[in-house]
């Protein structure tokens, strides 16, 4: 049964801070990770990452994939109010071709201070 | 931008009671989702759906029951609603080919059932 863990659960901090989400997992033959964000409505899709050691960028927000070790990372720097959120992690087992679905995390509720 | 809407963001209905939820995309996706989403345990799929009249059971089918009869549409069934299926739904949709892309998510609905 493929599984996501995500650390810590909940983080409080202040703005400008630098925050580290993580994401570990166990699949059968992995094929991808996602990062996702919850405001109150839609989660929205971040990051998908495939490869190990490819830095993927989005503005203040960066994330990273660890094969070897089963890790990703989700880096938030200068942490503004509106980064606010629960961010989901997921993994995609399976085959090529076939129709695999995700796995989630429980989330991380990152509350940024003002 | 990928459209995914829930017909309801709040319902509140009885223990017993049949109970529709509708979901349609406007992006021509062939594999839609349904979701259920509690404090404590994250996202966890109850069935999914990889082309019209098709179905395949997620992780906590029962008590649930889909229905696609068009490819925009993804209808999720209460057959006789319980206290314990108070919860957030979440529907989602992607492509089927290439296989490997992010799901795109509706705002939700909060159904309580009392």
């Amino acid at each position: 049964e493929d599984k996501v863990v995500q650390s810590p659960l909940s983080l409080v901090v202040h703005e400008g801070d630098t925050v580290t989400l993580n994401c570990s997992y166990e699949v059968t033959n992995f094929r991808s990770l996602l990062w996702y964000k919850q405001e109150k409505k839609a989660p929205t899709f971040l990051f998908m990452l495939t490869s190990s050691g490819i830095e993927k960028k989005s503005g203040r927000l960066s994330s990273i994939l660890d094969k070897k070790e089963l890790f990703s990372i989700l880096n938030i720097t200068a942490t503004q109010t509106g980064d606010s959120a629960i961010y989901l992690c997921a993994v995609r087992g399976g085959y090529t071709g076939a129709n695999s679905k995700l796995t989630f995390g429980k989330g991380i509720t990152l509350s940024v201070r003002p | 931008d990928v459209k995914v809407t829930q017909s309801s963001r709040y319902l509140v209905k009885r223990t017993g009671e049949k109970v529709f939820l509708e979901c349609v995309q406007d992006m021509d996706h062939e594999n839609m989702f349904w979701y259920r989403q509690d404090p404590g345990l994250g996202l966890r799929l109850i069935y999914f759906s990889y082309d019209v009249k098709m179905k395949e059971k997620g992780d906590i089918p029962e008590g649930y029951s889909v229905s696609r009869e068009k490819k925009e549409r993804f209808s999720l069934i209460l057959e006789s609603a319980s206290t314990n299926q108070t919860s957030m739904y979440l529907c989602a949709s992607s492509w089927g080919l290439p296989s490997n892309q992010p799901q795109h998510f509706g705002d939700g609905t909060r159904l309580s059932i009392l």
